[in-house]
């Protein structure tokens, strides 16, 4: 069985303060893919990044930047210099290796205070 | 280029009773998933519809069941309803190997 736990369930920090969002999964697949999601208010759940397990290279997009370690079954997502804008629940989740079958984790609820 | 629309936004519905949500794709998708997200939690599963055929399927009862039509646009119904199918139900699209595209989800209060 597959599981995604994400152990923050809120967090508050003030504007421009760097932030990391845990995420560990279970997942007795040799390959698989991970996923973070953003969800605003509106509801909509927003794509913001997807790695396949045998790529374990760190990703940064501008402010946000995510460290997979495979060895540790982490897979977490730091936002630099935070912004009001980026208050939002976010999500990660696993998949299996060609299914388009997500299992998604609790969700961290991120408040940046101005 | 329309993202993935779902309607209604809301739906108020009496414990028995029957719902039929509807999703739009994102244009060029032919995959459709549906989600349900209870409150506070993260979504679970539902299943996944590709050419008008039920692919994969979620730990969800009979009573949730679906159909794909030709032009890719998808239907979740749900049956008897129970209270515990309160819920925002999330609809997605893809295309191949493509990250999946949500839409804004349909709010079902059941009373």
């Amino acid at each position: 069985a597959q599981k995604v736990t994400q152990a923050q369930t809120e967090i508050s920090v003030v504007e421009k303060e760097d932030v990391t969002l845990d995420c560990v999964y279970e997942t007795r697949d040799t390959t698989y893919y991970l996923f973070w999601y953003k969800q605003p208010p509106s509801g909509e759940l927003v794509f913001l990044i997807r790695r396949n397990s045998f790529d374990e290279q760190n990703e940064i997009s501008g402010r946000y930047s995510w460290n997979f370690q495979k060895s540790t079954s982490s897979f977490n997502f730091t936002i630099t210099a935070s912004q009001v804008v980026d208050s939002a629940v976010y999500f990660c989740a696993l998949s299996p290796w060609g299914a388009q079958k997500l299992v998604f984790g609790q969700g961290t609820r991120l408040t940046i205070n101005p | 280029d329309a993202g993935v629309t779902q309607s209604p936004t809301h739906l108020i519905k009496t414990r028995g009773q029957q719902v039929t949500l509807r999703c739009s794709p994102k244009s060029g998708h032919d995959t459709v998933s549906w989600y349900q997200q209870a409150l506070g939690q993260g979504p679970q599963f539902i299943f996944q519809y590709y050419e008008e055929e039920e692919r994969q399927r979620g730990n969800f009862p009979d009573r949730f069941s679906g159909h794909q039509f030709p032009n890719y646009s998808s239907e979740l119904n749900v049956n008897a309803l129970l209270l515990g199918d309160s819920a925002l139900y999330l609809c997605a699209s893809t295309r191949g190997g493509s990250p999946l595209h949500f839409g804004n989800g349909t709010r079902l209060t059941v009373t």
